[in-house]
């Protein structure tokens, strides 16, 4: 089991343009969620997808968007790239079970580093 | 807003020293609560986590973190920390999906 793996593993790009970056989640699961990690801090949430559809939105504006495939994997768009969007991107994988209040285990990839410029 | 702080942004201690990491959350029905470990270039690791029951739970790698629901607290602990150790820990919180985290702890060991 590769485990939730994601692409690429470092980036860099120049103020106003556009970014994907891409996740494929553990075998088994369902959900994907993606998160911001800038430099000091905690991750903060973005969004979460389910089949292939966004269940949870964070704090974000509307410049981040993703999307989710069928085979479950999914890609996290940015545009119009800010400085402060330079950060580690995370991206966990988990199962859905139940309602959208229960929790099953999140399995977090290495991220994709992205720096702006 | 949901929140969780993790007062010490940086702790040092000498290797086979007890340790002890804070972590305070803002409550709320249903607190989901867990402990990750991040190396650097690496994504979180889950240490351990807390739904319901015993207030005490055990993790991996020796760690094992108590639930206080009175003083909104999920601390973390170890009772002899080795070189390995040496990370950045996050506590968290998921409430509806969503997870919270606190901006870390970065553990230092001391040879």
């Amino acid at each position: 089991d590769a485990g939730v793996t994601q692409s690429p593993t470092h980036l860099i790009k120049t103020r106003g343009q556009q970014v994907t970056l891409r996740c494929s989640p553990k075998s088994g699961h369902d959900t994907v969620s993606w998160y911001q990690q800038a430099l000091g801090q905690g991750p903060q949430f973005i969004f979460q997808y389910y089949e292939e559809e966004e269940r949870q939105r964070g704090n974000f504006p509307d410049r981040f968007s993703g999307h989710q495939f069928p085979n479950y994997s999914s890609e996290l768009n940015v545009n119009a790239l800010l400085l402060g969007d330079s950060a580690l991107y995370l991206c966990a994988s988990s199962l859905t079970s139940g309602s959208i209040g229960s929790y099953n285990e999140q399995f977090f990839g290495p991220g994709t580093r992205l720096t702006v410029l | 807003a949901q929140s969780v702080t993790q007062p010490d942004i940086h702790i040092t201690v000498s290797e086979g020293a007890s340790l002890e990491l804070r972590c305070n959350y803002s409550y709320g029905a249903t607190p989901y609560l867990f402990w990750y470990v991040q190396s650097p270039g690496q994504g979180l690791q889950l240490l351990l986590k807390y739904f319901s029951g015993d207030t005490l739970v055990q993790g991996i790698k020796g760690f094992e973190a108590e639930f206080k629901r009175s003083q909104s607290s999920f601390n973390l602990r170890k009772p002899s920390v080795h070189w390995s150790d040496a990370a950045e820990y996050f506590c968290a919180k998921t409430n509806a999906g969503k997870s919270t985290f606190g901006d870390g702890t970065t553990l230092t060991v001391k040879p």
